[in-house]
């Protein structure tokens, strides 16, 4: 366990639905990243904060998808009206320097 | 061309045996390396920083040649618990922290 939680761990969905994500990162972190993974692949970065600015944004973060970290603390994901191809597993790592430390991950499947 | 590129086996290989994974990565830019640890329906765990000068933990060796733009994980002494996906890493240059994954390369130690 590293000290990274997420919630929920599974969240099943159907298309055209929102969902909200949640990641509470290592405390003394003042870094926090999402990424997605699907099946085979390795994770694909999405966003990454510093406390609570929002400093770098992958392509793949569509508008559909927003992120915030109101307190410098905990951080949300959440993706508008979903779609299938949003399947994937939803994981959150928080870190200090360069080391990021993941938390389980959201599992979402839209039906 | 992906990012970062990894063979993504499956090698089965016997307790005890030597393995070597290979990786290489395309962004000149890129900084910082590591080589992460994830098992089936699990989150990435880091295994290792990876430094220009080749670090050892362990059984576990790698290497980075940056005029090749190549990496590499040597695993000696293979153990049943090693039998995971061996992630190979790459951050996205100077002052970035966003991580480029490669797919994973997954490794089954057999008795």
């Amino acid at each position: 366990d590293t000290g990274v939680s997420q919630d929920p761990r599974h969240k099943i969905t159907k298309r055209g639905q929102n969902v909200t994500f949640r990641c509470d990162p290592i405390s003394e972190h003042n870094r926090l990243y999402w990424y997605r993974q699907t099946l085979g692949q390795g994770p694909e970065f999405l966003t990454y904060f510093q406390n609570e600015a929002q400093l770098e944004k992958s392509r793949l973060l569509s508008d559909r998808f927003s992120a915030e970290r109101p307190k410098g603390s905990f951080s949300t994901l959440e993706i508008q009206r979903t779609e299938q191809g949003d399947s994937a597993m939803y994981l959150c790592a928080s870190g200090d320097v360069d080391t990021q430390y993941f938390g389980p991950g959201t599992r979402l499947t839209v039906l | 061309r992906k990012e970062v590129e990894q063979d993504p086996g499956p090698f089965n290989v016997p307790e005890g045996a030597t393995v070597a994974f290979n990786c290489t990565y395309s962004n000149s830019a890129s900084q910082s390396f590591f080589w992460y640890r994830q098992d089936c329906r699990k989150e990435p765990k880091l295994l290792m920083s990876v430094y220009s000068s080749g670090n050892e933990d362990g059984r576990f060796t790698a290497q980075l040649n940056r005029a090749s733009q190549y990496i590499s994980l040597l695993i000696r002494d293979s153990k049943l618990s090693d039998s995971a996906t061996y992630l190979c890493v790459a951050n996205s240059g100077a002052g970035s922290y966003q991580l480029t994954f490669g797919k994973g390369t997954k490794l089954s130690v057999i008795p």
